[in-house]
């Protein structure tokens, strides 16, 4: 089966980092995204990796390792409007997107 | 606003009511998506379409669920007999279908409650 595996909820403090993991299980693979989501929202496009390495854009970047499976989003200099969940999504051999149940990450002044 | 719009953002319907969503993705956008997502939960897919063609459709959708979009532009969703448990956010998606970086780009949702 295909699975996609991230915390179910993260807290940080306003100005630090944080670092939001996610691993994948899926029938191919032609991409993974990384969406922002605010409660009660429709999610937003953060980020997209294809390759292996690190992709920076402002305050996030996003890294992914194919050969483990595995992805994170970093997020720096955390300000009290990045409070959403988080969802990894990974585009299957059907280009597909496959998702995550997301990662709520609570910011704390 | 040249985003994804949906129509009408909040819906409260009876148990056994029909109900039809309205989806109007960006316009130069051939392919659109339709996901239902529940709180705490990752969006899960339901069907889509390249232009007025519906390619694929979710084996967990059951047949009281139809979905159209006559000019391959603006989609329905429609809901037939609705039971409790079709209470959840509907999400509509577009995107171009070419490049490896082909990028959902989500509507507001519309949000069903059905009592």
């Amino acid at each position: 089966g295909q699975n996609i595996d991230q915390p179910t909820e993260m807290t940080a403090t306003e100005g630090a980092i944080v670092q939001i993991n996610c691993t994948y299980q899926t029938s191919g693979f032609n991409g993974l995204f990384w969406y922002q989501q605010h409660a009660g929202e429709a999610p937003t496009f953060l980020s997209y990796n294809v390759l292996d390495g690190l992709e920076e854009k402002g305050r996030f970047s996003s890294f992914l390792s194919r050969s483990k499976g595995y992805s994170y989003l970093l997020l720096k200099e955390l300000q009290m409007k990045d409070s959403a969940s988080y969802l990894c999504a990974v585009r299957d051999s059907n280009y597909q997107l496959i998702w995550g149940a997301g990662t709520k990450l609570i910011i704390k002044p | 606003d040249t985003g994804v719009s949906q129509d009408p953002r909040h819906k409260i319907t009876k148990r056994g009511q029909n109900v039809t969503f309205r989806c109007d993705p960006i316009s130069e956008h051939n392919r659109l998506y339709w996901y239902r997502q529940t709180l705490g939960q990752g969006p899960e897919f339901l069907t889509y379409f390249q232009n007025e063609a519906q390619l694929e459709k979710s084996r967990l959708l059951s047949d009281r669920f139809s979905a159209e979009r006559p000019k391959g532009s603006f989609s329905t969703l429609e809901i037939q007999r609705t039971e409790q448990g079709d209470s959840a956010m509907y999400l509509c998606a577009s995107s171009t279908g070419t490049g490896d970086q082909e990028t959902q780009y989500f509507g507001p949702g519309t949000r069903l409650l059905v009592l």
